[in-house]
């Protein structure tokens, strides 16, 4: 039972254009969604996150938005720059379940010059 | 945030040996995790490791085999015991400071020949 799906595996975006990452969740206890961002070689490092009583939380070039009637979030970076070629994973927790985070299977993300 | 190291970054190891991965963080926190991420896979939670008492382990994950120590609030241990080709993984301890928020360590490359 796979509770949080990208189901895109891979994103090819021009360099300044808009890159729109998605990701979809089953689970209605999920109160809260986090974005990483994961070179090989090295772990995941947190981007943003978004409590499910918002619709939308920004940060700089990341945007994420939440849409609970859907199950459905996604992550905006405007503009694209070549160094956010990485592999992109949603992940999905609750403060009931002690914090324990579900992660989606991740997006490659290529961003071309 | 938080700042996690992990030792040893990589490692190579001969089935059937036992190799034990030390995390440490920078301050304290209550909430530790142990995570697999398999090649070309995602990541999945292996155990949740309490300061002071038996960690909790998800299913399909037991302590036999991933012994799990936490003797303070700064560092925790996994030990991947008798292993095979098939934990060839990273393995990456997080924690998460407070609520709606959890940051990884830089993982821990293993191969198991």
């Amino acid at each position: 039972d796979q509770q949080v799906k990208q189901n895109s595996p891979s994103l090819s975006v021009q360099e300044g254009r808009i890159s729109i990452l998605n990701c979809d969740y089953t689970n209605s206890m999920f109160d809260y969604f986090l974005w990483y961002k994961k070179y090989p070689a090295e772990g995941p490092t947190f981007l943003i996150s978004i409590s499910s009583i918002k619709d939308k939380n920004e940060d700089g070039r990341f945007t994420v938005f939440l849409n609970k009637s859907a199950k459905h979030l996604s992550l905006h970076i405007v503009p694209s720059q070549p160094g956010d070629s990485a592999v992109y994973f949603c992940a999905a927790g609750a403060i009931q379940g002690a914090q324990k985070l579900v992660f989606g299977q991740g997006t490659r993300l290529t961003i071309n010059p | 945030s938080a700042v996690i190291s992990q030792k040893p970054s990589r490692d190579i190891c001969q089935r059937g040996t036992s190799l034990t991965i030390q995390c440490q963080v920078d301050s304290q926190v209550t909430m530790m995790f142990w995570y697999r991420q398999q090649p070309g896979q995602s990541l999945t939670l292996i155990a949740t490791a309490n300061q002071g008492s038996e960690a909790t382990y998800e299913s399909g994950f037991v302590i036999d085999k991933f012994p799990i120590s936490r003797p303070n609030l700064t560092f925790s241990t996994l030990t991947v015991s008798n292993m095979s080709p098939e934990d060839s993984s990273i393995y990456l301890c997080s924690v998460a400071p407070g609520p709606r928020e959890q940051y990884f360590g830089p993982g821990t490359r293993l191969t198991v020949t």
